[in-house]
């Protein structure tokens, strides 16, 4: 079965500081990843989406990137982390070939300081 | 910006009743779909429906889905304490599987 893992649960970083959130999926081959993000009492908003390794696309301006290193690992990143970046973070997946469903991880709450 | 809208925000009911709520989205769709989320956790997959679907069943859930007046909604038949949580819509627009979610239905069950 498949399994996707995000770490860390909980972060607290200050302004300014870099960013560095991982994703990992178990079980599957070139999965379609996503990462969403959360804000107090809201709905998800997609941040990016990659179809395969090296492949990103942005769905929204801002402070974050994010990168397939491998084909089953999605990362977040910032080099200088603002207070708006606060929020949930949520990592998702879906089969290639035409599955609709999206799986997601555990999720990673991140405060900025 | 966020395609669904989720009504009500806010749902309280007693265990064994019946819980309804309703999404409403702004363009075509290819499916929509309902997650729920625990507090502070991640979400978990309920139910799928395809745009040409009007009906679709899963245990206790209930899923309506009418692409002329662009909405959908949730019923969940026997409440229990244990389906306390929100409920959140999002639909997928395109081949990339891309989904827009609402703002969600807070829901409590209170035994």
């Amino acid at each position: 079965s498949q399994t996707i893992h995000q770490w860390p649960a909980t972060l607290v970083q200050p302004v300014g500081s870099p960013l560095s959130l991982e994703c990992t999926v178990e079980g599957t081959s070139n999965p379609n990843l996503y990462w969403y993000r959360q804000a107090a009492g809201r709905g998800l908003q997609l941040l990016f989406y990659s179809v395969g390794i090296g492949q990103i696309s942005s769905e929204v301006p801002q402070n974050l990137s994010a990168s397939r290193p491998q084909d089953r690992q999605f990362i977040l990143s910032s080099k200088k982390l603002l207070l708006s970046d606060s929020g949930f973070y949520l990592c998702a997946w879906r089969a290639s070939g035409g599955s609709e469903t999206q799986y997601f991880g555990p999720g990673t709450r991140l405060l900025v300081l | 910006s966020q395609q669904g809208e989720e009504d009500p925000q806010a749902l309280s009911i007693q265990e064994g009743e019946n819980a309804t709520m309703n999404c409403s989205y702004k363009t075509s769709i290819n499916n929509l779909q309902w997650y729920r989320q625990n507090s502070g956790r991640g979400l978990v997959h309920l139910i799928l429906i395809r745009s040409n679907e009007r009906e679709k069943h899963s245990g206790r859930l209930r899923v309506t889905l009418d692409t002329s007046k662009k909405s959908s909604s949730l019923l969940i038949t026997a409440s229990r304490a244990a389906d306390t949580a929100s409920y959140f819509c999002a639909t997928a627009f395109d081949s990339w599987g891309k989904l827009q979610f609402g703002a969600g239905t807070q829901v409590v069950v209170t035994p």
